[in-house]
């Protein structure tokens, strides 16, 4: 059965503090490791697709990159509006998406 | 545009009662999703239409819930009789077309309670 872990599950942060955040997997046949940002009362917003190891992708403070067992957000510098929770989902052949529990972010000013 | 629309927000039944929750996806969207959040756990996806057909539905819990996506537009999810264990965030999600890895837009969820 396809698993999706995230570490750590809580992580605090100064402002300025770059960090990266990991979303391991196990599935067979990955089609798509995808990185959403979900703030509180809200739903997931989309931030990254990636399909293959090797594979980076960069949006302002934010690089995602991937292996064949995990995945990293890295946050550059980050800040206060940056404090959020952040999900990574995969989505396998012939199966659907499958969530991790997430992480949640506080940027501290 | 306007984008994934959930209504209601919350809602707050007793158990054994009925609620429908309603999704309207963003306009020419034919792929539509629902998912749920129990219990602070994980998001786990609940089925998936291309238009007004089931493509997917495997991660329905029971047969207590209904979705519905009449005319391909807006879908609703009925979930009779509730149970507590129903409670939790539903969210929809739609999607244009093309492949299953293309963006999905998350709408802002409907917060049950089931008491």
């Amino acid at each position: 059965e396809d698993q999706v872990t995230q570490s750590p599950e809580a992580l605090r942060l100064q402002e300025g503090e770059s960090s990266s955040l990991n979303c391991s997997y196990t599935v067979s046949g990955l089609r798509g490791l995808f990185w959403y940002r979900q703030d509180p009362g809200k739903g997931p917003e989309f931030l990254f697709t990636l399909y293959s190891a090797g594979e980076e992708k960069e949006k302002e403070r934010l690089k995602a990159t991937l292996t064949k067992k995990e995945s990293f957000l890295h946050i550059t510098a980050p800040k206060p509006e940056d404090s959020a929770t952040y999900l990574c989902a995969v989505y396998n052949y012939g199966q659907n998406f499958v969530f991790g529990p997430g992480t949640r972010l506080s940027v501290l000013p | 545009e306007a984008g994934v629309t959930q209504f209601p927000s919350h809602s707050v039944i007793e158990k054994g009662q009925t609620v429908t929750l309603r999704c309207d996806p963003i306009s020419g969207h034919d792929n539509l999703y629902w998912y749920r959040r129990v219990m602070g756990k994980e998001i786990k996806f609940l089925l998936h239409f291309v238009k007004e057909s089931k493509q997917d539905e495997s991660g329905m819990p029971n047969n207590r819930f209904l979705a519905e996506r009449t005319g391909g537009t807006y879908s609703t999810l009925k979930v009779q009789p509730a149970e507590l264990e129903d409670s939790g965030v539903y969210f929809c999600a739609s999607r244009l077309g093309g492949s299953p890895t293309d963006t999905q837009y998350f709408g802002p969820g409907t917060r049950l309670t089931v008491l």
